[in-house]
């Protein structure tokens, strides 16, 4: 099984950019779509990012995602950052039959 | 909508069983793959098991293989986890949580959850 690799924490100042990464240990980040998760205080995850970059209904277009093959990573970026977004972020992956999160990101908007 | 309620959460002792269930409603049950996904306090999110549309894959994360089942009835929109031999590292809230598709791996939609507490 490979591991998925984020920063415990970033901070960042409202209406800045922040960008969280998610670094794959083993295996391609390109041979499996990447998700990201947003869990704020007290509540249940929701989806920000699905395979790879694309949104739900519903996020706004602040909440961006990509891959970079070269360091074997995926990145959420939030732009104009608003203190709402303040939160843990995951990412997840997976292979045939097995579902893998990152440990999380604390984002902290102040 | 998408709604994904959980139930059957509670304290239970170490080395007893637990059935969580979890109804969906405003999808087609039927076609999409359902998971659980686990977060003991104050931890991150750890994946558990998933369940391909018709029931024919089932696959579990090491942690709980031989313990968990997951199991689905779909005339009743209904997905389930029975929990044997239960250990104070299962404490946890306990999600269901609807697949992108019928088996794509990809949690798309989350229920809130449910707590089960493993103590003495």
């Amino acid at each position: 099984n490979f591991m998925l690799t984020q920063p415990h924490s970033v901070s960042e100042s409202p209406g800045k950019t922040v960008t969280i990464s998610c670094t794959r240990s083993s295996g391609s980040i390109a041979s499996n779509y990447v998700q990201w998760y947003q869990q704020r205080p007290g509540s249940a995850p929701t989806t920000v990012i699905y395979e790879d970059n694309q949104r739900p209904s519903g996020v706004p277009d602040r909440f961006s995602g990509s891959i970079d093959s070269s360091s074997n990573s995926a990145s959420l970026t939030i732009s104009g950052l608003k203190t709402e977004d303040e939160a843990d972020y995951y990412c997840q992956s997976y292979d045939s039959s097995n579902v893998v999160f990152g440990g999380g990101t604390k984002l902290t908007v102040l | 909508q998408v709604q994904l309620v959980e139930s059957g959460g509670g304290v239970v002792q170490p080395g007893r069983s637990l059935r969580l269930s979890c109804a969906a409603s405003g999808f087609t049950f039927s076609s999409y793959g359902m998971h659980w996904v686990r977060q003991a306090p104050g931890k991150g999110l750890e994946w558990v098991a998933v369940i391909w549309y018709d029931g024919s894959n089932k696959y579990y994360a090491d942690s709980v293989k031989g313990r968990f089942t997951i199991s689905r009835d779909n005339s009743k929109n209904t997905l389930y986890l029975q929990m044997n031999s239960l250990r104070a590292e299962d404490t946890a809230v306990y999600y269901c949580a609807r697949d992108l598709g019928m088996g794509t791996m990809i949690v798309l939609h989350w229920g809130q959850g449910t707590l089960v507490t493993v103590s003495s």
